[in-house]
């Protein structure tokens, strides 16, 4: 079975700084993709970056990169430069592959933590 | 291109009642999901359809039916609802890679009481 663990409930980060929000997996999957999504107040869900097990450079998308470390099954999110509307939940989940490249279609996410970007 | 549509935004049930949640996607995904997010928790998989025509529990299936009515529409039906089934509920669909994301709807949010 896998599991996300977001050990961080509540982040709070100063507007143009940079913020890592903490991602940790259990997998004995050797080929799964890991995910970041972002959740505001109104409660849509945002696709962020996706990172693949087998990818060797770390995912970047704008502000956004992943420091994706396999050994230590961590995949911490880092958004640089804060924004004001940066301020909401954030999501790691994770799928696991099938040989062929599709997947179980099953997302299992993490927790969430929960940002909050001060002036 | 409205991506994932769901219906209706907002329900209010009384214990014992049965509704049916409508999800419908127009990017012509192969694979379509049902999740329930509850307070201060991720989304959890309730039924996924790989394909059409295939069902699959989820982790929470119990109290749920899933109908994958054609490529673009899937539903969720609760045919007796339960307070423990208050949640926010969320469509998504995805191509079969495996690399690619989900989308998700907007949301419905059920108060069973």
């Amino acid at each position: 079975a896998q599991k996300i663990t977001q050990t961080q409930p509540g982040m709070f980060v100063q507007e143009k700084e940079a913020v890592t929000l903490d991602c940790t997996y259990d997998t004995s999957d050797q080929s799964y993709g890991l995910f970041w999504y972002k959740q505001p107040s109104s409660g849509e869900m945002i696709f962020l970056i996706y990172q693949g097990s087998y990818d060797e450079q770390n995912a970047t998308e704008g502000r956004y990169s992943l420091n994706f470390q396999k050994a230590r099954k961590s995949a911490n999110l880092v958004i640089s430069a804060s924004q004001l509307g940066d301020s909401a939940m954030y999501f790691c989940a994770m799928r696991v592959n099938l040989a062929g490249g599709t997947s179980y279609g099953k997302l299992t996410f993490g927790q969430g933590t929960i940002l909050t970007v001060h002036p | 291109n409205a991506g994932v549509t769901q219906t209706p935004k907002f329900q209010v049930l009384k214990t014992g009642q049965s509704m049916t949640l409508q999800c419908a996607q127009d990017m012509n995904h192969n694979s379509m999901y049902w999740y329930r997010q509850d307070p201060g928790m991720g989304l959890r998989l309730i039924y996924y359809s790989a394909s059409e025509g295939t069902t699959d529990k989820g982790e929470v299936p119990n109290g749920y039916n899933v109908s994958r009515l054609n490529k673009r529409e899937f539903s969720l039906r609760l045919e007796s609802a339960a307070p423990s089934q208050t949640s926010v509920y969320f469509c998504a669909s995805s191509e079969m890679d495996g690399r690619k994301t989900q989308y998700f709807g907007p949301g419905t949010r059920l108060l069973v009481l």
